[in-house]
């Protein structure tokens, strides 16, 4: 059964800096892409960044550039978001859904709620 | 890059029928046919119900189904039933490795 676990969520202030881990398993992790996806409260989705099976090509949406890092370690199944100079507007549950080819992305897990406020 | 526009309310009685559009460009949908529809309860992680364009997920009904006409893809749920009623977004490959989602619509089943 293919299961993404996302963790590594909380409250911080802006300015501040987080890091978000997406454990996953049911499938082999090192031969597909990965993604970030994020939905603020009461608002739609949005993709946040991708990499692929290697770790050698990332993209992000325009807003997280040059604040975010997306990685992964493929020994552990595992993806991480690393999250720096947080802002308000970053308050969102923050996904890892598994890419099944061009961001379609068939399974998702329950998401890590992360809120930027003082 | 812009979101895709949908329009944020739909409804319909049960039985019936109801549409949901998802409207790009001629850089995303337009130019792909990947485009995804995703169906999320309140308090749930979207699933997935329609990918590429028209392809249905193992176990998604067909009362769902998915098409496409130039700029605009739309979303059809016939034989509404209660647990329809959800929120609805569509993305979009939009190439250069980035994918739109749309704004989402919030359909409500009478």
């Amino acid at each position: 059964e293919v299961q993404m676990v996302e963790s590594g969520g909380g409250l911080v202030q802006p300015g501040g800096s987080l890091r978000l881990s997406c454990a996953a398993s049911g499938f082999t992790f090192s031969s597909v892409w990965m993604s970030w996806v994020r939905q603020a409260p009461g608002k739609g989705l949005e993709w946040v960044a991708s990499i692929n099976e290697d770790g050698s090509q990332r993209y992000y949406v325009e807003s997280v550039r040059g604040r975010f890092t997306i990685s992964r370690d493929n020994a552990k199944s595992s993806l991480y978001l690393q999250m720096d100079s947080l802002r308000a507007e970053d308050t969102a549950v923050y996904y890892c859904p598994r890419d099944t080819g061009y961001y379609t992305f068939v399974y998702w897990g329950q998401g890590a709620l992360v809120t930027v406020s003082s | 890059q812009s979101a895709l526009t949908q329009p944020p309310s739909a409804s319909g009685s049960p039985g019936q029928s109801v549409a949901i559009s998802c409207t790009g460009t001629s850089s995303d949908v337009g130019n792909y046919n990947f485009v995804s529809w995703y169906q999320q309860h309140p308090g749930k992680a979207p699933k997935l119900i329609i990918y590429e364009v028209s392809k249905r997920p193992s176990g998604v009904p067909d009362r769902f189904s998915g098409s496409k006409s130039a700029n605009t893809a739309s979303l059809t749920v016939s034989g509404l039933q209660a647990e329809d009623e959800a929120d609805y977004y569509c993305s979009s490959f939009a190439g250069s490795n980035h994918v739109l989602f749309g704004g989402g619509t919030k359909l409500t089943v009478l």
